[in-house]
């Protein structure tokens, strides 16, 4: 099993700022992954971080958005940017491990 | 893209009632994986399933992979206040809308 440490838990960030959420695994992993997560619905996946190359996005996600960066096997890093009210909600960070995915605690943002 | 819809959206039971959710998705699963979230908390692993109409248990647990592949359960024999959550299923690469189950003492 992995452990994923995610930080911070919560901001509250004021709009047009930007927020760098980290997340480091006890255990080197082959590949990370990033969702969101409005309150009371389910997770959609924002991107596969790779790493030593460029995360890829899925459909409605675009780099200059949510920059990522994965420069180790251990630890990787979500960038919130230009941030609006529309982006407040629970980032999630995850490792895949051998059968299943393993979650950070969440970043619960919320962009006033 | 791969879509994975489960119901029911919301179950409110009694304590002691049976509680089941399905999952179905649009394209066939390579496997599909069960994870329960409690509420504050993240997606917590379950169990996986492979093979086509393969069960597992986990005590007062059972789980069901469709002969097709396409569909899932989870049913929780005689559900305690410590099965509270969201229960979701996920594809290798989309998770399901969820359940949310709430329990009645």
């Amino acid at each position: 099993s992995a452990v994923i440490s995610q930080k911070p838990s919560r901001d509250i960030c004021q709009r047009g700022t930007s927020l760098t959420i980290q997340c480091q695994v006890d255990s080197q992993v082959t590949m990370m992954f990033w969702y969101r997560q409005q309150p009371g619905q389910s997770l959609t996946l924002i991107a596969t971080a790779n790493q030593g190359s460029e995360a890829t996005y899925e459909s409605g996600f675009v780099i200059d958005k949510f920059p990522i960066s994965r420069p180790n096997l251990t630890f990787s890093t979500l960038t919130v940017s230009n941030m609006s009210p529309e982006d407040s909600s629970i980032y999630l960070c995850s490792a895949q491990g051998h059968r299943e995915a393993f979650f950070g605690q969440g970043t619960r943002l919320t962009v006033v | 893209g791969q879509q994975v819809m489960q119901i029911p959206q919301y179950q409110h039971v009694q304590e002691g009632e049976d509680f089941t959710t399905y999952c179905n998705s649009s394209t066939t699963l390579s496997n599909i994986q069960w994870y329960k979230q409690r509420p504050g908390g993240h997606p917590v692993f379950l169990i996986q399933l492979v093979k086509s109409g393969e069960v597992k248990k986990q005590k007062r647990l059972t789980f069901q992979f469709g002969e097709a592949k396409k569909n899932s359960s989870l049913h929780i024999t005689a559900t305690q206040t410590t099965d509270v959550g969201t229960y979701f299923c996920a594809g290798p690469v989309a998770f399901g809308t969820g359940t949310r189950l709430t329990i009645i003492p």
